[in-house]
């Protein structure tokens, strides 16, 4: 595609339930993050991939949150047992990681609502 | 550890006033830096590029500077219109030994411009 795309837009889902959340990046585009913003809150890292490298969770905030890259091109993002404090939006980037000065995309997000 | 951050965290500012944002980082080697702008229920994009050369640069009423010396850079809006209400982000881009590019984010500026 395009540009990097994400669905679904908008998700709202009962608390304890289990949600996946999914980024197609750019095509060619080795790198990959997930991002999460709180309402009225900034970008908060969660995770990185990088070609066939381990990933970096590092920005996890609970082992109810996993993520995989499959093929090195699409990301699924899980989030297990949803609790009302996992309502924010996710965003995910791509970009290339060999070319010096490109930028990184980002795709529109998608709003996650745990009622 | 390579760090990007931001201030203020929000602004308020009345429409036709001029504000700066500011962003200190630690990432190492450095390659470039970005400001994106994220309107609302939109994803960040990119506003401008500084690499290590450039101290200034200019995007119609949006203004970036970069001392790479002191790791400090700078966005400044002149007559901000209510359009400019919008997180404002910084992006640092730092090499790593392997030849790639990773990108750290920092956590945004919230604007909120008032008629």
């Amino acid at each position: 595609g395009a540009g990097v795309s994400q669905s679904p837009s908008n998700k709202v889902t009962e608390k304890g339930k289990d949600v996946e959340l999914r980024c197609d990046p750019i095509s060619g585009h080795t790198a990959l993050y997930w991002y999460r913003q709180s309402l009225g809150q900034g970008l908060e890292f969660l995770i990185y991939f990088q070609g066939n490298s381990a990933p970096d969770k590092s920005g996890l905030p609970s082992d109810r949150f996993s993520a995989e890259r499959t093929g090195g091109s699409v990301s699924t993002l899980t989030i297990q047992r949803t609790q009302q404090e996992d309502s924010a939006v996710y965003l995910c980037a791509s970009s290339l990681v060999r070319v010096a000065n490109t930028e990184a995309f980002f795709g529109q997000g998608t709003r996650l609502t745990v009622v | 550890k390579n760090q990007v951050e931001q201030s203020p965290q929000s602004l308020i500012i009345l429409e036709g006033k001029n504000c700066t944002l500011q962003c200190n980082y630690t990432v190492s080697p450095f390659s470039n830096l970005r400001w994106y702008k994220q309107d609302t229920g939109r994803g960040p994009v990119s506003l401008t590029i500084m690499t290590f050369s450039e101290n200034t640069k200019s995007n119609g009423r949006y203004t970036a500077t970069l001392d790479a010396d002191t790791k400090q850079s700078s966005l400044h809006i002149t007559a901000s219109q209510l359009s400019d209400s919008a997180s404002y982000i910084c992006v640092v881009s730092g090499s790593t030994t392997s030849g790639t590019y990773k990108y750290i984010f920092g956590t945004g500026t919230r604007l909120k411009v008032l008629a």
